[in-house]
């Protein structure tokens, strides 16, 4: 069990938007923490998407955006396209466990 | 462009030392600013972060691994190092090393499963 949750898994239509949630507490993203987003494609390694709560790095569509409130975070694609079907996991760090940890991931359908 | 490629015993038996290496290419270890990190995922599960060093050789290790993980680096090969003993069935998964900028891993090598089994 991860001390970030994450829905198991969501699912959107082509052309919609969805969310995916990233939720804390106060000795990780409610203590400032910086949150980062990955996206796994089938078989292949995780790739940074978001990082620093809302930052994309160089080649990241902004159909993808981060946000935080409190002790969570979340994880926002727009315009779904059938390519984005994947795994997403947030990361963050936590004070009480000292050690940087991944919410349990959360799969994208594309309906 | 820099990239990693992990590298090491695909199969290890119960009780013994997973040994994998992380052969960066494309740039240098050494570059200021930088941690390389290792991350593991079990089969069919989510990431859990392993540790990380640096070039100087600080290391850094998820505390309920540390006791059985070792991390370091050769700048002269331009390569970084995990060892894990006293495997069990649990430690079977794709392992990940990656360069790490401030709290994040931005460039990750394509993985390499790892399976502890007689």
């Amino acid at each position: 069990q991860s001390v970030l949750t994450q829905p198991p898994s969501v699912s959107g239509a082509p052309g919609q938007r969805v969310t995916i949630s990233c939720t804390g507490s106060s000795s990780n993203i409610g203590a400032n923490y910086d949150v980062h987003w990955y996206q796994q494609l089938p078989g292949t390694a995780p790739k940074l998407l978001i990082y620093g709560h809302s930052s994309r790095p160089s080649g990241v569509p902004d159909r993808f955006s981060g946000s935080k409130s409190g002790t969570s975070a979340s994880l926002a694609i727009t315009g779904l396209q059938a390519e984005d079907e994947a795994d997403y996991y947030c990361q963050s760090y936590d004070s009480s466990l000292d050690v940087w940890v991944f919410g349990g991931g959360t799969r994208l359908t594309v309906l | 462009q820099l990239q990693l490629r992990e590298s090491g015993s695909g199969l290890v038996k119960p009780s013994e030392t997973l040994s994998l290496t992380c052969a960066v290419s494309g740039g240098s270890i050494s570059s200021g600013g930088y941690s390389w990190s290792w991350i593991r995922q079990p089969p069919g599960k989510g990431l859990e972060w392993i540790g990380y060093i640096y070039q100087s050789g600080t290391t850094f290790y998820n505390p309920s691994l540390k006791s059985r993980v070792t991390i370091s680096v050769d700048t002269s090969k331009n390569q970084f190092s995990l060892k894990v003993s006293s495997v069990t069935a649990a430690d079977t998964a794709v392992y990940y090393c990656a360069r790490r900028v401030g709290s994040r891993c931005d460039i990750w090598g394509q993985g390499t499963m790892v399976t502890v089994s007689s």
